[in-house]
């Protein structure tokens, strides 16, 4: 199975600040690197996709990079309705698997 | 706009076999490129990919779960299934049925979920 690495694990932060988070594939996945977020007893929400597109109605202040085996979830503004858990996920082959989650906590 | 709803009971016993339904609305299920996947979520945990179905095609499933696990697919109703045999404490969760958008390179993304049914195992 690819594991994914997620980093931080949790996060503390105020509305306005740059907020990045990190996900790294244990091999090479191209760019086949979703990302997520979930706010408690809720599905998760698809935010990027193939590593940096934008999904239609998402914020342009989310943002992802990366190829190969790192990627990067970036928030340029944190805002309130920010403060949720975020995932990131492969599907560069079966099992998809997802890393552990980042929570991002209002400081 | 698709939406995706799960059914099926809350409280299933050890040893027993655990039945989800998801029915899709907004769109059918045959149409389109997607893989129709079910994945839970312990509390406070991350989330785990059972398996999914493609419509013109056959079931995928995680190893750790392959032995115990059918996902099949009813057209005709709109709807696809989850069966977990063999059920412990282990598989508690809320599981939710989700869609996966398919890009022409193979890569996919999931774009829609229901919105959950916990299920918990105990006797």
């Amino acid at each position: 199975d690819i594991q994914m690495t997620q980093s931080p694990s949790s996060l503390s932060a105020s509305v306005g600040d740059r907020v990045t988070i990190t996900c790294r594939a244990s091999q090479y996945i191209v760019t086949y690197l979703n990302w997520y977020q979930q706010k408690p007893g809720k599905a998760p929400k698809l935010l990027i996709y193939e590593a940096s597109s934008l999904q239609t109605g998402v914020p342009s202040r989310f943002s992802g990079s990366g190829s190969g085996t790192d990627f990067t979830l970036t928030i340029s503004s944190l805002q309130p309705e920010d403060f949720a858990t975020y995932f990131c996920q492969q599907s560069y082959d079966t099992p998809v698997t997802f890393g552990g989650g980042t929570n991002v906590k209002i400081k | 706009q698709v939406q995706l709803q799960e059914s099926g009971p809350g409280l299933v016993k050890p040893s027993q076999t655990l039945s989800l339904t998801c029915t899709v609305s907004g769109g059918s299920i045959s149409s389109g490129s997607y893989y129709w996947s079910w994945i839970r979520q312990p509390a406070g945990k991350g989330l785990e990919w059972i398996g999914r179905i493609y419509t013109r095609g056959n079931a995928k499933y995680n190893p750790s779960l392959k032995s115990r696990v059918t996902i099949s697919v009813d057209t005709s109703k709109n709807q696809f299934s989850l069966k977990l045999t063999s059920v412990t404490a282990a598989d508690t969760a809320l599981y939710f049925c989700a869609r996966a958008s398919i890009a022409t390179a193979g890569n996919s993304w999931f774009d829609s979920w229901g919105q959950g049914i916990l299920v918990t195992v105990s006797s």
